[in-house]
């Protein structure tokens, strides 16, 4: 069993549609990270978060440290948000990381 | 574009080849690193440098060997590979020397490997 657990691993909505991606994790963590894998290949990273919510755009991500759980939304859905999601728990150990969650926004 | 370049971006090779990955960060980044991401699998941590010396070693197989001559070029030269090592290999750096950090890190486009 991964120590980060994401869902749903596959997700497609209708352009417009408010989405959440959700990320357990097992173990403490320092701090939460949030990237975005476009088709390429290429990541991003989206967010960093130890407490809290974070907001950038259109984009946001909240994080509840005693129930171990983090997610990303969505707002205002469009296709090019389209792309594979991917959380990851920072420990002394380094990151561990989710399957990631594959994302399509359909028009 | 993150401001780190990996080449080439496809590259498929023989068991018994050797070939070179390349990575270059324009950030003036401190650390550097290479993941391996198999289909439907996490990403998995290989290797570290920091400050141009290697501070993680994943248990990785001695098939794959890092280099990192200074701190913004980072190489993984690859010999006698097998099929299942065939993966994106993905570059990325932090400005944070310390490993583990909790910095951001960026990273590269990814070499998608095939090994036949």
């Amino acid at each position: 069993k991964n120590e980060v657990e994401q869902s749903p691993q596959n997700l497609t909505a209708q352009e417009g549609e408010f989405i959440t991606i959700n990320c357990s994790y097992s173990v403490g963590i320092s701090a939460l990270h949030w990237l975005q894998q476009h088709p390429g290949g290429g990541i991003v990273s989206l967010f960093m978060l130890s407490s809290g919510k974070k907001k950038h755009g259109r984009l946001i991500a909240t994080i509840n440290i005693q129930e171990k759980h983090s997610s990303l939304h969505i707002t205002a859905s469009h296709p090019r948000d389209s792309a594979v999601y991917i959380c990851a728990a920072s420990r002394a150990d380094g990151l561990t990381f989710g399957k990631g969650t594959h994302l399509i926004i359909q028009p | 574009e993150t401001g780190v370049t990996q080449t080439p971006r496809h590259l498929v090779m023989g068991m018994t080849n050797k070939k070179s990955l390349k990575c270059e960060q324009h950030l003036g980044h401190n650390a550097m690193y290479w993941y391996k991401q198999s289909a439907k699998k996490p990403l998995e941590l290989m290797f570290v440098y920091s400050l141009e010396e290697r501070v993680e070693n994943n248990s990785v197989p001695s098939r794959f060997s890092p280099e990192c001559p200074n701190s913004s070029h980072l190489f993984l030269h690859l010999h006698t590979l097998q099929p299942e090592d065939s993966a994106l290999y993905l570059c990325a750096s932090s400005q944070d020397p310390s490993f583990p950090t909790n910095e951001k890190l960026f990273f590269g486009s990814g070499t998608q490997l095939s090994v036949l």
